[in-house]
């Protein structure tokens, strides 16, 4: 089974600073994806990034980029120019690609702040 | 835009009663849907998995006679909380897989058991 670690359950960050949240999982899959979702207060679910696991290249969106370290199973989000918008719960998330089953794990999540 | 729709995202109700929560999948067929629940300030527990044409597959733990799930049609899943009581209030939210890429989720609903 997969698990999913988010050590830290919240954070704090001044507006227009970088701010890197922190996940690590366990799996014994080799092919995989992992994502990173962001729920705001509205507790809408919004996909923030996702990491397919053959690729060495660490996804980007805009000011979001990961840091993928396969090896390490750590998988990283990175938000730069920190945004009042982006407070929110932050969940990492994994889901084995070699299948049809879909099935998400997510992490504890962390629960960050954007301070003005 | 949005590829799922759920209905209804808030619903108070007494103790007793039963619930139903439906999941759409709007303008393509989602064979595949899932159903979550999550308590504030936790993450999302996955309950089951729901299968169009077949029985739902339920996470242990989670009680199949207690929360329903039907997914008759290519485009709808429900689920029904049923002689539902204050422990079950908690937020559901569905999701389904779209073109085989990262689950898409409806905006929730929100259940008050008075």
């Amino acid at each position: 089974a997969q698990t999913v670690t988010q050590s830290q359950p919240e954070m704090s960050v001044q507006e227009a600073e970088t701010v890197t949240l922190s996940c690590t999982y366990d799996t014994s899959e080799s092919n995989y994806y992992l994502f990173w979702y962001k729920q705001p207060p509205s507790r809408q679910m919004i996909l923030v990034i996702r990491q397919e696991a053959y690729k060495q290249q660490n996804a980007t969106e805009n000011r979001f980029s990961v840091n993928f370290q396969k090896a390490a199973k750590s998988f990283s989000l990175k938000i730069s120019d920190s945004q009042l918008g982006d407070t929110a719960m932050y969940f990492c998330a994994f889901m084995y690609s070699g299948g049809s089953n879909y099935k998400l794990t997510f992490g504890k999540g962390t629960l960050l702040t954007v301070n003005p | 835009g949005a590829v799922v729709s759920q209905h209804p995202s808030w619903v108070i109700c007494k103790s007793g009663t039963s619930v139903k929560i439906e999941c759409r999948s709007l303008d393509f067929q989602a064979t595949t849907m899932f159903w979550y629940r999550q308590f504030p300030k936790q993450s999302l527990m996955l309950m089951a998995t729901s299968n169009e044409g077949s029985k739902a597959t339920y996470e242990q733990g989670v009680e199949k006679d207690k929360f329903l799930i039907n997914h008759a049609s290519l485009t709808l899943s429900t689920l029904t909380v049923t002689s539902a009581h204050p422990e079950d209030s908690s937020f559901y939210i569905c999701s389904v897989v779209y073109l085989g890429q990262p689950q898409h989720f409806g905006d929730g609903t929100r259940l008050s058991i008075l």
